[in-house]
Formats: structure tokens, sequence, C-alpha cells
């Protein structure tokens, strides 16, 4: 049963603590995309991967890193030094091959509450 | 900075009837250009993708595009009460395609 998954789908952290969002797909898609979205924001880009140990930043990736060891994880990490992180984060991927168009496909996503 | 832009909504409809919601975009270089659906409190779903000039049918839903005047709408046609959600339009940010724009969505409602 091919996918993406999140977990958790809600995690409550303390201000001040690093949390780490797990994204896993078995699609076999070379890119992977982490989004943020706030109510009446729309999706924003936080970073994004083409291949493995490779990643660039999106439009607001200050506050966040994330990882690619393995073409089907791209974990995100929200850091203390984001100032606003409660919000509703999707990961998303999509095939990179000469006959798609770079369609992404989102996971269930997590909502992340920090007090 | 590249924008795309959608009515918030809400777009209400009756039942059976067609649902147009539209979308323009600022850059003229963008090439693919998506629909996604999102119920309350779920993640976006694809519904329909489109590359090309003019339409594609899909079901009851139909996409138009016109790079001519960047505008690209979505039809739904028989509206149904379970189509009631929020409608999200993407195009690529670049010539890679290595990113998606999306709008900020429209309200959908369809009552029965």
């Amino acid at each position: 049963d091919g996918g993406i998954t999140q977990s958790p789908k809600y995690l409550f952290r303390k201000e001040g603590q690093n949390v780490t969002l797990s994204c896993e797909q078995n699609l076999n898609h070379d890119a992977m995309y982490w989004y943020r979205q706030d109510p009446g924001q729309g999706l924003r880009l936080i970073y994004y991967s083409q291949i493995v140990n490779d990643f660039q930043k999106g439009d607001i990736a200050e506050g966040y890193s994330v990882s690619r060891e393995k073409k089907e994880s791209f974990p995100l990490t929200v850091t203390s030094a984001q100032k606003n992180p409660t919000a509703f984060y999707l990961c998303a991927s999509s095939p990179r091959t000469s006959g798609s168009r770079y369609e992404q496909y989102f996971g269930p996503g997590t909502r992340l509450t920090v007090t | 900075q590249k924008e795309v832009e959608q009515n918030s909504g809400p777009l209400s409809v009756p039942e059976g009837a067609i649902a147009s919601l539209n979308c323009t975009y600022s850059d003229r270089g963008s090439q693919s250009f998506f629909w996604y659906r999102q119920y309350s409190g779920k993640s976006p779903e694809l519904i329909m993708f489109i590359y090309s000039n003019g339409d594609k049918e899909d079901g009851r839903f139909t996409a138009q595009l016109n790079k001519a005047s960047q505008y690209v709408s979505l039809l739904i046609r028989d509206s149904q009460p379970s189509d009631s959600a929020t409608y999200l339009c993407a195009v690529t940010a670049n010539q890679a395609g290595t990113a998606l724009i999306f709008g900020k969505g429209t309200t959908l409602s369809v009552s029965s």
C-alpha cells in the first residue's frame, strides 16, 4: 500500500524545545517537500529536497532544519529559534521522471502545538 | 514576488449546480497548474492538473487554462454536498518545476 506517512498526527511541546517531525514515503519519489499551513495563510514552503543528501531552503526556512539521508525519509526539526512554531505541517513528495510534471502528493500532516 | 491569487469565498452553490473556481498567477514562466481539494482538518488531495492551454475534463471536474491571461479555473459539474471543501490552486514556481506556489484557497459550500 503506497503512500506518505507522517507521525505523529498531533504533537504538543513546550516553548524552547526542539521537535522532529517524521515523513516517510514508499512511492519511490525522488523529491520531497515540507510545507507549513496557518489559518488563512495557505501553504508556505519550508524546505525541499530533489535527491538524497541535498536540500534547498524554501520561503520560510528560518528556525527549521532537515536531513535527507535516505530516499524514503525527510524529517523536519522545528528548533527553538522558530518564533511561531504552532501550525499544521505537511510533507509532500513528487516523482521527477521525464513523464511527470512535478505533481505533489501530500501526507496526512502533523498538527504541532507549542505552549 | 511570484503570486497565486484566489477569491477566498465562501462560494455557495445549490446541489446539482456548476461551481466555478478561479485562479490567477503572476509568473508567465509557470508551466504546470494543479488543483487540490482540502477538507477541513485534512491534508490537500490532488484532483486535477493541466499543462496546456484549453480544457481538461475528468469526470465531473474540468480544468481550464489560459496562459495568455495567466488564468486557470476549475469547474465542478453536478455539485454535491461532499464537494464542500477548500480548493487550492498551485503553479510551478520555476522552469525546473522544483517547487509549487499555492494560492490561499477558495472555500466551496454546496447546499442540499
